[in-house]
């Protein structure tokens, strides 16, 4: 079964950029999670897709992060424009529909603001 | 809302037993996992717990008490390859959906 895919897997921009990153769950997972993990700390939930639909983006900073997941299927995280305190690791993780079944995690893009 | 504490960092020997405590106040619980994570990589499942009581699973236990709002993770025969970050994270219920909420992890470091 192939795992949760991510792309890039790092990137270096500028502040002010803007920038995009991408995710692939593994099939039929109806879960798509992206985590926000500043080094040495736990991640942190930036949003939670069911299927195609947000049920928690509470702690996205939504003047400059948006994300959307296309047919409940590929989900894409982008930021513009970029600080530097967005410098961090951006993991996404698929889960079934299933209670208590774990989240799979994608191996992660690391972003560098300078 | 919710917290999740653990250790920042412990230190262990080759071979020694280690417990990471992981303490929580949530509403809407639904079970704690634990993940481990080696540098620059993903976090990789180890454990889930949603009852009382310890569950094991070769060198790695986990033990849970939801009354206390309190879990364990115990690694026995410590290998120099157990050094990584152990993150607890809650699975919290809500109306319709759950969502899995970490801690800020505890770094172990197994010295020879």
């Amino acid at each position: 079964e192939a795992g949760v895919a991510q792309s890039p897997r790092y990137k270096i921009i500028e502040k002010r950029q803007s920038v995009a990153f991408w995710c692939n769950p593994i099939s039929g997972h109806a879960t798509l999670y992206w985590y926000q993990q500043i080094l040495g700390q736990g991640p942190k939930l930036l949003i939670q897709f069911q299927n195609n639909g947000v049920v928690d983006d509470s702690q996205l900073p939504k003047d400059r992060f948006s994300a959307e997941r296309l047919k409940g299927v590929d989900s894409t995280l982008k930021i513009q424009p970029a600080k530097l305190e967005d410098s961090a690791v951006y993991l996404c993780a698929s889960s079934p529909t299933l209670m208590g079944t774990e989240a799979f995690f994608g191996q992660g893009t690391r972003l560098t603001v300078v | 809302g919710q917290n999740i504490d653990q250790p920042t960092e412990m230190t262990a020997t080759e071979g020694a037993i280690v417990q990471i405590n992981c303490t929580y106040q949530t509403s809407g619980f639904n079970g704690l996992f634990w993940y481990q994570q080696h540098a620059g990589e993903a976090p990789t499942f180890l454990s889930y717990n949603v009852l009382d009581g310890l569950e094991e699973k070769g060198r790695f236990s986990s033990f849970l008490s939801r009354s206390k709002g309190y879990s364990y993770l115990l690694l026995k025969e410590l290998q120099m390859k157990d050094s990584a970050s152990y993150l607890c994270a809650v699975l919290i219920m809500n109306t319709g959906f759950q969502k899995l909420v970490f801690g800020t992890g505890t770094r172990l470091l197994v010295s020879p």
